[in-house]
């Protein structure tokens, strides 16, 4: 099966500049995930969706990040303004429902370098 | 709140070496534990997972042990090769509310031939 597409890879913006991000998950996967891996921290998750609903967005800085999941598929992730702070790799992943729940397939990543 | 807390690394060991990766964790419960893998240049990927006490998980030669008695879940590996270096994370998935998935910082694994 195609995996959890990310795009774009690399993306090289200036402080106070927007930046967007877009994710296409497993097809038929209900659960979509975005998270913020800083270099050396582990992965943090930003917000979860079930479907196009949002589960947990806690941890999202919702002055300047917001994200979407249109029809339940796709999902794009926005920063605006940017900080130095938001340089980070953004992962995308998905689940399954059910017994599989429990196993995140994730993206390649997004790497976003703020200026 | 929930938390886990790895061994710092980097870790740097010759081939067929043993290897262990610490992994302890505080969590509501007994959450599921796992341990990701992301090689150069690629995403994440699931290693290995255990869902509850005393459950052992194993894939490629690594494995991990569920200790609630610890709250540890250490990755060992009884010898290791050039392919195995990485960034190793372990994860916890939480039993409460959205039952997100939270990692610990990652190890560096170098394996020199």
């Amino acid at each position: 099966e195609a995996g959890v597409a990310q795009s774009p890879r690399y993306k090289i913006i200036e402080k106070r500049q927007s930046v967007a991000f877009w994710c296409n998950p497993i097809s038929g996967h209900a659960t979509l995930y975005w998270y913020q891996q800083i270099l050396g921290q582990g992965p943090k998750l930003l917000i979860q969706f079930q479907n196009n609903g949002v589960v947990d967005d806690s941890q999202l800085p919702k002055d300047r990040f917001s994200a979407e999941r249109l029809k339940g598929v796709d999902s794009t992730l926005k920063i605006q303004p940017a900080k130095l702070e938001d340089s980070a790799v953004y992962l995308c992943a998905s689940s399954p429902r059910g017994t599989g729940a429990n196993v995140l397939t994730f993206g390649a990543g997004s790497r976003l370098t703020v200026l | 709140g929930n938390s886990v807390t790895q061994m710092e690394g980097p870790v740097t060991l010759s081939e067929e070496a043993f290897l262990t990766i610490n992994c302890t964790y505080t969590a509501t419960g007994y959450p599921s534990l796992f341990w990701y893998v992301q090689y150069p240049g690629e995403g994440l990927q699931l290693l290995l997972k255990a869902t509850k006490a005393d459950d052992k998980g194993s894939n490629k030669g690594f494995e991990a042990t569920y200790r609630k008695e610890t709250t540890s879940f250490h990755l060992e590996k009884g010898s290791v090769q050039v392919s195995d270096s990485a960034v190793y994370f372990c994860a916890l998935r939480e039993i409460q509310g959205a039952q997100k998935l939270v990692f610990g910082q990652g190890t560096r694994l170098t394996i020199n031939p």
